[in-house]
């Protein structure tokens, strides 16, 4: 019963490098989420995608590109890493229910840039 | 936009005892949904206990329970018997009834600490 698998769980980047993190869920859930969670600031919504084929931006999309390559896979992606992306990265996943279902997380990567 | 405030960045509790953590919201919307998630040193999010704002009754999960006061807009989070094991970071979190997004609004957490 795997959940939600997130892939690396650490990384170290200099900036300005590139990198995708991925995330696939197995629990056929519509919608998943990507959270950055930083010190005194709580888990902040980057982008999200409600079903397959649509994304849209969240709080703090900012230096961030997403794909949901199909209903399981939603990835993030960097293109020019900075140090203000230090940061732990959680994806999420919600089912087409009620809106009391809980959203299921990974385990976090933990993100350091140089 | 909705927010979700925790007013207390770190909290303590003698073991076995009781301790209460707070947060408050701001929204517009009648209709929405309130959680609680906790996360252990494994970074795992863990979820608590949840509320439908259309409920008056308080959830309860074993030695979980909330005060839900709508009219306020607070949602405490009550743990009974401390356990070891309760020592994490606590998150507040909000999602609104409309839409299909299903999104959270977190809060900025509190840290639980049980002592021996």
């Amino acid at each position: 019963n795997a959940g939600v698998t997130q892939t690396p769980k650490f990384q170290v980047l200099k900036t300005g490098q590139s990198m995708t993190l991925q995330c696939a869920q197995d629990m056929n859930h519509n919608s998943m989420y990507w959270y950055r969670q930083d010190p005194g600031m709580g888990l902040r919504l980057i982008y999200y995608s409600a079903s397959e084929g649509t994304t849209d931006k969240g709080e703090v999309p900012n230096g961030y590109n997403v794909s949901r390559l199909n209903k399981r896979e939603f990835s993030l992606r960097l293109e020019s890493a900075a140090p203000s992306q230090t940061s732990v990265y959680f994806c999420a996943s919600a089912g087409y229910g009620t809106h009391n279902s809980p959203l299921h997380f990974g385990n976090g990567t933990r993100l350091t840039v140089t | 936009a909705q927010t979700v405030t925790q007013s207390q960045p770190e909290m303590s509790v003698q073991e076995a005892e009781t301790v209460t953590l707070s947060c408050t919201y701001d929204t517009s919307e009648s209709d929405y949904y309130l959680f609680w998630y906790k996360q252990p040193p494994s970074r795992q999010m863990i979820l608590v206990i949840r509320q439908e704002a259309y409920k008056q009754q308080n959830a309860t999960e074993n030695r979980f329970s909330v005060n839900f006061q709508k009219a306020a807009k607070s949602f405490s989070l009550k743990i009974s018997d401390s356990q070891l094991g309760d020592a994490a970071m606590y998150f507040c979190a909000y999602r609104s009834a409309g839409g299909s997004a299903r999104q959270l609004t977190f809060g900025s957490g509190t840290q639980l600490t049980v002592l021996p």
